[in-house]
């Protein structure tokens, strides 16, 4: 069976410190892996997604970055934290980009103060 | 873009009752219809999806009627339970880049 963990559960984070996010998947070779984020309270908006090792896209410009090492690692990160990074980072990974499931990870919780 | 909305924010019913929630989307191209659940706190759960070869999907107490003229779907929840209390989202894709689109969610009580 597959499992996607993401890491840290939290983090409380000062404007204008780096981050960095982590996402693995296990049990499943080549996934297509996504990166959501959810503002409080808010809907969800895909911000970047990779169908292979070192390919990574970018779906929406949030000063953010995301690269994939690994075939079943996805890191999300920043330089610089912005208020507006304030939110539910979800992880998640597909069999292929064309029309399947989604399965999401339990999210990282980022508080920035 | 694609627009997914919501209608229902939030929706209270009695246990044993039917749920629905209605979205509509814009984009005709759209040809997928994912349903996720979120308990509080948690990620998102995949429940149950329809595609546009279909208009109509059931799995167990769950039902997803699609109406691609009315660029409609909706999420019918049999017998309700109060374990089915949560956050739903609906969300459309027409593809490419499995870019899902979701609704802003409607937060779902059953009360015992």
């Amino acid at each position: 069976a597959q499992t996607i963990h993401q890491w840290p559960v939290a983090e409380i984070k000062a404007v204008g410190s780096p981050l960095s996010l982590g996402c693995t998947i296990k049990g499943k070779s080549s996934p297509n892996l996504y990166w959501y984020w959810q503002a409080t309270g808010g809907t969800l908006q895909q911000l970047f997604y990779s169908i292979t090792v070192g390919q990574v896209e970018s779906v929406v410009q949030l000063n953010l970055s995301a690269s994939r090492p690994k075939d079943d690692q996805f890191i999300l990160s920043t330089e610089k934290l912005l208020l507006s990074h304030s939110g539910f980072y979800l992880c998640a990974w597909s069999l292929s980009t064309s029309q399947n499931t989604l399965y999401f990870g339990a999210g990282t919780r980022l508080s920035v103060l | 873009g694609e627009k997914v909305e919501q209608h229902e924010s939030t929706l209270s019913v009695r246990e044993g009752d039917s749920a629905v929630i209605n979205c509509t989307y814009t984009d005709t191209a759209s040809s997928y219809f994912p349903w996720y659940k979120q308990e509080a706190g948690k990620g998102l759960h995949f429940v149950i999806d329809i595609r546009s070869n279909v208009d109509r999907k059931q799995s167990q107490r769950l039902i997803v009627l699609l109406d691609k003229k009315a660029k409609r779907f909706s999420l019918h929840i049999t017998a309700t339970q109060p374990e089915d209390s949560a956050i739903y989202f609906c969300a459309a894709s027409a593809g490419g880049n499995n870019k899902l689109t979701f609704g802003q969610g409607t937060v779902l009580s059953v009360i015992p």
